[in-house]
């Protein structure tokens, strides 16, 4: 089966924080991607990042940073220095090969000033 | 350019009519999703077209829905007497494989 986990529902920082966002998924096949997606307030989804399940290469796109481990199933992003418009819902979601794309239950950032 | 067009952007219905949201995908793209976001909540999986292959309908709720996709193209989405929880946001999704999907801004569905 596969799955998508974002433990975290809500999370609260204040601005100038560090804050990382957990994704855990499960699957069985062995060529799958992995993605982010930020829905602000205004309600359209914005694409972040894909990773494929042969590139374990961390990757920075200046505040943002992804920490992809296979060993433990996990793909986390972490926003560094959060600023106020970082506030949204973050997904984080899965397709397998030739499957169709599963999402996680989001989780809430909030960037109080 | 063009990216996933969604009608209307809004539909107020009353309960028990039937309603039809329409996708445009981008051209050349070969699958189509369907999610549903109701107020607060995560992104539920609906349907999903990927080229000619059959349609995965596994998330749609009840037989009051269902979706088909014209050409490989235009798709449309039908609800069948309208309940009031199938108030939510549909979204419309498009990719190439395994591209990232395009978004639509989606058509918020409102059953009084």
């Amino acid at each position: 089966a596969q799955k998508v986990t974002q433990a975290q529902t809500e999370i609260s920082v204040v601005e100038k924080e560090d804050v990382t966002l957990d994704c855990v998924y499960e699957t069985r096949d062995t060529t799958y991607y992995l993605f982010w997606y930020k829905q602000p307030p205004s309600g359209e989804l914005v694409f972040l990042i894909r990773r494929n399940s042969f590139d374990e290469q961390n990757e920075i796109s200046g505040r943002y940073s992804w920490n992809f481990q296979k060993s433990t199933s996990s793909f986390n992003f972490t926003i560094t220095a959060s600023q106020v418009v970082d506030s949204a819902v973050y997904f984080c979601a899965l397709i397998p090969r030739g499957g169709k794309l599963i999402f996680g239950q989001g989780t809430e950032l909030s960037v109080k000033p | 350019g063009a990216g996933v067009s969604q009608s209307p952007s809004n539909k107020v219905t009353e309960k028990g009519k039937d309603v039809e949201l329409r996708c445009d995908p981008i051209s050349g793209h070969t699958a189509l999703y369907w999610y549903r976001q109701s107020l607060g909540q995560g992104l539920e999986f609906l349907i999903y077209f990927q080229g000619n292959s059959a349609p995965d309908k596994s998330g749609l709720p009840s037989d009051r829905f269902s979706a088909e996709r014209t050409g490989g193209s235009v798709s449309t989405l039908t609800i069948q007497r309208t309940q009031q929880e199938d108030s939510a946001v549909y979204l419309c999704a498009s990719s190439r494989n395994n591209s990232p999907l395009h978004f639509g801004n989606g058509t918020r569905l409102t059953v009084t």
